[in-house]
């Protein structure tokens, strides 16, 4: 089975604090996405990469950045928290022409 | 601009009756479909998908259907159990694409 691993469950920052969510794939599989989840809004895609050192903006990349130095391994940055980004935060990494595999979620609380 | 649009933002389902989950599409280009299920403070995790090839596809209780000249799919699930309590997400991609879009997602309860 795939697994892919964010590294925190829960986490609390305070407003302006930089933020690192990181998240590891076992399955050499080339893409990797981050979503946020809120209540009435779905899914809603960050950025995305579809390869090492590539990224793709998504839907709402407004105040994150990404890094992806190796193929495994995804990272989240936020620069400067703000209460905005109190949020569910979802990795998943993608084989091509298949669905995702979703991690555990990281809930993430700015205060 | 909502590709992939789930309208019902909740269901409650008797234990044992059948549940139906919909989603409605407007991109025509999609043609690989999927539904995923969530629990509270976990991932979501793949439930079924369906090709453009297809009209239905089943695995156990759960069965999808496609209507491709309505750009809408439906998720059955007979019987259902209370395991099933959770939300749904439809999502959908053009096989050329990297991602997936996802709906809003649909919050089903399954009452004893």
């Amino acid at each position: 089975d795939v697994k892919v691993t964010q590294s925190s469950r829960y986490l609390v920052k305070r407003t302006g604090e930089k933020v690192f969510l990181e998240c590891v794939q076992d399955m050499d599989h080339e893409n990797m996405f981050w979503y946020r989840q809120d209540p009435g809004l779905g899914l809603r895609l960050i950025y995305f990469s579809y390869d090492v050192k590539m990224k793709e903006k998504g839907d709402i990349p407004e105040g994150y950045s990404v890094s992806r130095e190796k193929k495994e391994r995804f990272s989240l940055i936020l620069e400067s928290a703000s209460t905005n980004q109190t949020s569910m935060y979802l990795c998943a990494s993608r084989q091509a022409n298949y669905g995702y595999t979703f991690g555990s979620g990281t809930r993430l609380t700015v205060v | 601009d909502q590709q992939v649009k789930q309208n019902s933002p909740s269901l409650s389902v008797q234990e044992g009756r059948i549940s139906i989950l919909n989603c409605d599409y407007t991109n025509s280009m999609f043609d690989y479909f999927l539904w995923y299920k969530k629990y509270p403070a976990e991932g979501p995790t793949f439930l079924i998908s369906i090709s453009s090839i297809k009209d239905k596809n089943e695995d156990g209780r759960f069965t999808v259907f496609l209507n491709k000249s309505a750009k809408h799919l439906s998720l059955h699930i007979v019987p259902s159990q209370p395991g099933d309590s959770a939300v749904y997400f439809c999502a959908a991609s053009d096989r050329g694409a990297q991602k997936l879009v996802f709906g809003q997602g649909t919050r089903l309860t399954i009452n004893p």
